[in-house]
């Protein structure tokens, strides 16, 4: 699996938007971009994944470079409850059943 | 919502006992995988499933075996618990040809 990069930690407001990075500059054609997320005590939890276009769903907004070498997740407005990691994942799209890579993530705190 | 539960969120055990980890999912899901998760490791493969009584390898296979009678349900085998596999275990299931993987609560083992 092609390696992702991200910052360790990160630290926001409550009800200000959110904006974690994700480095890929191994990425292939055929990856996909997943972000999952862990709240404490819980097992991850998908948010969001694309492949070349931006995307939205009701959870955040992932941004993906032209070049698809970096991508970024949105949280529009953060809340107390996105105090969670946040993992980048790259899946190769062609394979079938296959194993997440998670790496350290970013581990984000919100603050009041 | 899919839904993946675990027989337990916290158990103990003593060295040399026989384990059995639970999990069952309600979404008709094809596959379904067994990680573990330790500080500074991040998640790792143990074994996953891609139908009905077929159990492929993943990275860290030793000390375990599964077993898939059913469809809905995947089980986790220590033969014989040892004080390295004190771990948090993550059960997850997925659709077949779909990424999103959704995970269980996890359950947190203590082997002494």
């Amino acid at each position: 699996d092609a390696k992702t990069t991200q910052p360790n930690s990160m630290e926001s407001n409550e009800e200000e938007p959110v904006h974690l990075p994700c480095n890929h500059s191994t990425i292939s054609g055929t990856d996909y971009i997943h972000w999952y997320r862990q709240l404490p005590s819980q097992g991850p939890e998908y948010v969001i994944h694309g492949l070349t276009s931006n995307v939205n769903n009701r959870m955040a907004s992932l941004a993906i470079a032209e070049d698809r070498k970096s991508s970024t997740l949105i949280l529009h407005r953060a809340t107390l409850r996105d105090a969670a990691v946040y993992y980048c994942i790259l899946r190769d799209g062609r394979a079938m059943a296959q194993k997440l890579v998670f790496g350290q993530g970013t581990r984000l705190t919100i603050n009041p | 919502d899919v839904k993946v539960t675990q027989s337990s969120r916290y158990l103990v055990k003593r060295t040399g006992e026989k384990v059995f980890l639970e999990c069952v999912q309600d979404m008709d899901h094809e596959n379904m995988f067994w990680y573990r998760q330790d500080p500074g490791l991040g998640l790792r493969l143990i074994y996953f499933s891609y139908d009905v009584k077929m159990k492929e390898k993943g990275d860290i296979p030793e000390g375990y075996s599964v077993s898939r009678e059913k469809k809905e349900r995947f089980s986790l085998i220590l033969e014989s618990a040892s004080t390295n596999q004190t771990s948090m275990y993550l059960c997850a299931s997925s659709l077949q040809g779909r990424d999103t993987q959704y995970f269980g609560p996890g359950t947190r083992l203590t082997v002494l």
